[in-house]
């Protein structure tokens, strides 16, 4: 099975500065690869996906993420964060074979607060 | 725009009763998806649906039980509802079977406090 970890449960940043959440997968084929949004009482929301195109993927809000083979990694970036990215934000990894063949395996979340 | 609706945003029920969540999708989607999402632990899926009376086991089925009657609708069934299963429920769908690719799109969810 397919597998997400993502690297620290709360990140903060001030208003302006680059943001960096990390997310590392495991899959023994190549993956597909998404990133979520959840603002508060709210469903999750797509950010950016990766699906075997350019390893640089830009999604929405001025977010981006690099796909690196080598280092089982899809990191989400932006370069100046804004107090309206304050969300949680998934990585989820794409079950590409077998029965359960489009089916998400979700990280468990890291929290972006930003500071004014 | 892409719609999914819950029928609760928020329920109260009490320890043996039978929970019925809805799901409604009006994008005309095969795929359609229940998770349940705590803290620290992320989105775990229940069940998922490819189709009209299918049905496939996630990573927590225990105690939950689903139906799709109608391509557009997917319940979710506590058949007899424990307090740890006070969560709160999302419902997704996408648009094509078994098509790894595509964006599931969630609704607002569901918080079931069970007491």
């Amino acid at each position: 099975a397919q597998s997400v970890t993502q690297l620290g449960s709360h990140v903060s940043v001030s208003e302006g500065a680059l943001v960096l959440l990390r997310c590392n997968y495991s899959s023994s084929v190549p993956p597909y690869l998404f990133w979520y949004v959840q603002y508060p009482n709210q469903g999750l929301q797509l950010l950016l996906k990766y699906t075997s195109a350019a390893t640089l993927v830009k999604g929405i809000n001025g977010f981006e993420a690099e796909f690196k083979k080598s280092e089982t990694s899809f990191h989400l970036t932006k370069p100046s964060a804004h107090m309206s990215d304050a969300a949680e934000y998934f990585c989820a990894v794409s079950e590409n074979r077998g029965s359960t063949l489009g089916r998400l395996y979700f990280g468990r979340g890291t929290q972006l607060t930003v500071w004014p | 725009d892409v719609k999914v609706t819950q029928s609760s945003r928020y329920l109260v029920k009490r320890t043996g009763e039978k929970v019925f969540l809805e799901c409604v999708q009006d994008m005309d989607h095969e795929n359609m998806f229940w998770y349940r999402q705590d803290p620290g632990l992320g989105l775990r899926l229940i069940y998922f649906s490819y189709d009209v009376k299918m049905k496939e086991k996630g990573d927590i089925p225990e105690g939950y039980s689903v139906s799709r009657e109608k391509k557009e609708r997917f319940s979710l069934i506590l058949e007899s509802a424990s307090t740890n299963q006070t969560s709160m429920y999302l419902c997704a769908s996408s648009f094509v079977a078994q098509r790894s690719t595509d964006t599931q799109y969630f609704g607002p969810g569901t918080r079931l406090t069970v007491l």
